[in-house]
């Protein structure tokens, strides 16, 4: 199993600036993934990232507005930038271990931008 | 692509009931997991069970019982004598292996609201 914590847990933004939510890992983890889900919707699947190359982005998600950094294999940060009113929703992290095809989440970082 | 679906939005039950959430999906993948979690309003994501494709057999554990079938692409939880602390948003969810980069894609179902009352 892993345990995940994300920071911050819960955040209130203006519109127009960036957040950055941090995951951390207790055990080394090839796949990291980022997650979104909008207030009373189903989870939508973000990013991909892996350690040491660029994180791949599913259909609708760009790069420019999603940077995700993965600098180890126990840490990765999403930054959620020029933020609006639509990107209120929590964003969730969750990791592989050894291989097992069962997903651990952090506990999801609840943003609402005003 | 995978799709999986929850028809059921939301079911409300007095405690005691039992209750089957459904989940059908779909995949042209032979290899491919399936999932239901938890979420509770407190928002964190809990895993309750995974099973594989090659798995069918059927499980109970404790309240919780899971009922897999291939042959209509279905994946079925029932929870026994629900309970209010029950009452949290079920999803079911599909996971087919990424072939470039590695990992496992989660696609998830739009998720069942079930409210146990008193």
């Amino acid at each position: 199993s892993a345990v995940i914590s994300q920071k911050p847990s819960r955040d209130i933004c203006q519109r127009g600036t960036s957040l950055t939510i941090q995951c951390q890992v207790d055990s080394q983890v090839t796949m990291m993934f980022w997650y979104r889900q909008q207030p009373g919707q189903s989870l939508t699947l973000i990013a991909t990232a892996n350690q040491g190359s660029e994180a791949t982005y599913e259909s609708g998600f760009v790069i420019d507005k999603f940077p995700i950094s993965r600098p180890n294999l126990t840490f990765s940060t999403l930054t959620v930038s020029n933020m609006s009113p639509e990107d209120s929703s929590i964003y969730l992290c969750s990791v592989e271990v050894g291989g097992v095809t069962e997903a651990f989440f952090g506990q999801g970082t609840r943003l609402t931008v005003v | 692509a995978q799709k999986v679906t929850q028809a059921q939005t939301e079911i409300s039950v007095v405690e005691k009931e039992d209750v089957t959430l459904d989940c059908v999906y779909e995949t042209r993948d032979t290899t491919y997991y399936l999932f239901w979690y938890k979420q509770p309003p407190s928002g964190e994501l809990v895993f309750l069970i995974r099973r594989n494709s090659f798995d069918e057999q059927n499980e109970i554990s404790g309240r919780y019982s899971w009922n897999f079938q291939k042959s209509t692409s279905s994946f079925n939880f029932t929870i026994t004598a629900s309970q209010v602390v029950d009452s949290a948003v079920y999803f079911c969810a599909l996971s087919v292996f990424i072939l470039t980069g590695g990992g496992n894609k989660l696609t998830f179902g739009t998720g069942t609201q079930l409210k146990v009352e008193l």
